[in-house]
């Protein structure tokens, strides 16, 4: 079974709207972390937010949210007032605890190609 | 602040040459990774490094070595190129573990192999 699984291989969204990206993770592990990664078309990965299994609040920064739903395993993001420069491949990450093996290894979806439009 | 460096940006290759993929990273970073990039399938973890002399395999290792004589240095060879390997890819690091701590990407190598 995948690990990470981002259903929208392309979303569209106007200038100034908010959008939501999907992510799904599978984990049996009671402590991992969820990750958003940003990758411009110039092809650099950049980090965007991080939320931990524990946390009771869901993480923001700036223009940038993460929706998490432990039940459901769902840990969607969402950014506010979309810029054309949102334009970018958007990835979503894992980091499982020790017991599955540690070291801070990420596992990552498949993306999400964001287009922002006039 | 250069961060994390990759060297070289481009290269092609012919089948069964071999090559190596210089990760340099400057912020004294424990854990170091390999990963490449192929479309449709995200990042897949080649391998990985728990600090200087560490190494350990990931989703993808067959085809590729690494090793970590420096804590700063992370180098990917590749004994054999195969047209399978034409790839991104990508090198990160990372301090440690916790909620603070995530990884660092490179800007990258595009390699070719014909």
């Amino acid at each position: 079974a995948q690990k990470i699984t981002q259903t929208q291989p392309g979303m569209f969204v106007q200038e100034k709207e908010a959008v939501t990206l999907d992510c799904t993770y599978d984990t049996s592990d009671q402590s991992y972390g969820l990750f958003w990664y940003k990758q411009p078309s110039s092809g650099e990965m950049i980090f965007l937010i991080y939320q931990g299994s524990y946390d009771e609040q869901n993480a923001t920064e700036g223009r940038y949210s993460l929706n998490f739903q432990k039940a459901r395993k769902s840990a969607n993001l969402v950014i506010s007032a979309s810029q054309l420069g949102d334009s970018a491949m958007y990835f979503c990450a894992m980091r499982e605890g020790e017991l599955t093996g540690g070291g801070n290894k990420l596992t990552f979806g498949t993306g999400t190609q964001l287009k922002v439009e006039l | 602040n250069a961060g994390v460096t990759q060297t070289p940006k481009f290269r092609v290759l012919k089948t069964g040459q071999s090559m190596t993929l210089l990760c340099a990273q400057d912020m004294n970073h424990e854990y170091m990774y390999w990963y490449r990039q192929d479309p449709g399938m995200g990042l897949r973890l080649i391998h990985y490094s728990v600090g200087e002399g560490t190494t350990a395999k990931g989703e993808v290792p067959d085809g590729y070595n690494v090793s970590r004589l420096k804590k700063q240095n992370f180098l990917l060879g590749l004994e054999s190129a195969a047209p399978s390997q034409t790839s991104v890819y990508f090198c990160a690091s990372s301090y440690g573990t916790g909620a603070n701590s995530p990884l660092h990407f490179g800007n990258g190598t595009r390699l070719t192999v014909t």
